[in-house]
């Protein structure tokens, strides 16, 4: 079994949608909680980071973690055809590891 | 200023050559790493430095080898390039036990 697990999608959205990225984990001792944005031949970027279970919310992201199922959302309100985009989650313990990323197209 | 750097961000060359990918953080952070990211965007961790001494050391083939002049360096060479290493290579860095991990644009590797 993976650490991480995310649905590679893709996912196609119209603009102005609500779009819900997931991610499962196994591991407990998984501390931080992490979004990353990666546009097509660039680097990923992070978006969003998180220490904690709840809710963390930053513009039109939203970025939830509920560490009692393992289980981590990024939620993008309104989104745009900026938003098109591979999408990775990542956790850490004492290093980093990555979902497989879920691709997104918003569509205008 | 980018935060960090990686060059060069094209290499195409043939079976059996070496190369070297450099990398330079400006962030002032204690650890770097590679990345490496195949076609299907999964990042696989490569090596890891923290403070110049290697800490993590996947599963790599020896003919990869890092080396980290100081804090704001990593460097990777590769020897003996096979078909196989094609992929996108990913320097990356952080403050030790930060959440926080900050990409290069990445360096893309084709083996003819």
């Amino acid at each position: 079994q993976k650490e991480v697990e995310q649905d590679p999608g893709p996912l196609s959205v119209p603009e102005g949608a609500i779009v819900s990225l997931n991610c499962t984990y196994s591991n407990s001792a998984f501390q931080y909680f992490m979004w990353y944005r990666q546009y097509s031949r660039k680097g990923p970027e992070l978006l969003m980071y998180t220490y904690s279970s709840g809710n963390k919310e930053d513009g039109r992201f939203t970025a939830q973690v509920d560490k009692s199922s393992k289980y981590i959302s990024l939620f993008i309100r309104d989104s745009q055809p900026s938003d098109s985009a591979t999408y990775l989650c990542a956790m850490r313990t004492y290093q980093f590891y990555f979902g497989t990323g879920t691709s997104l197209t918003v569509i205008p | 200023d980018t935060a960090v750097s990686q060059t060069p961000k094209y290499l195409v060359t043939q079976m059996g050559n070496d190369k070297s990918i450099k990398c330079e953080q400006n962030l002032g952070h204690d650890t770097m790493y590679w990345y490496k990211q195949d076609s299907k965007k999964f990042l696989k961790i490569m090596f890891s430095y923290n403070n110049k001494e290697l800490i993590i050391n996947e599963t790599v083939p020896n003919r990869f080898s890092p080396k980290s002049p100081d804090k704001a360096h990593l460097n990777l060479h590769i020897n003996s390039l096979e078909l196989g290493d094609s992929a996108v290579y990913f320097c990356a860095s952080s403050h030790e036990g930060s959440g926080e991990l900050f990409f290069g644009e990445g360096s893309r590797l084709t083996v003819l």
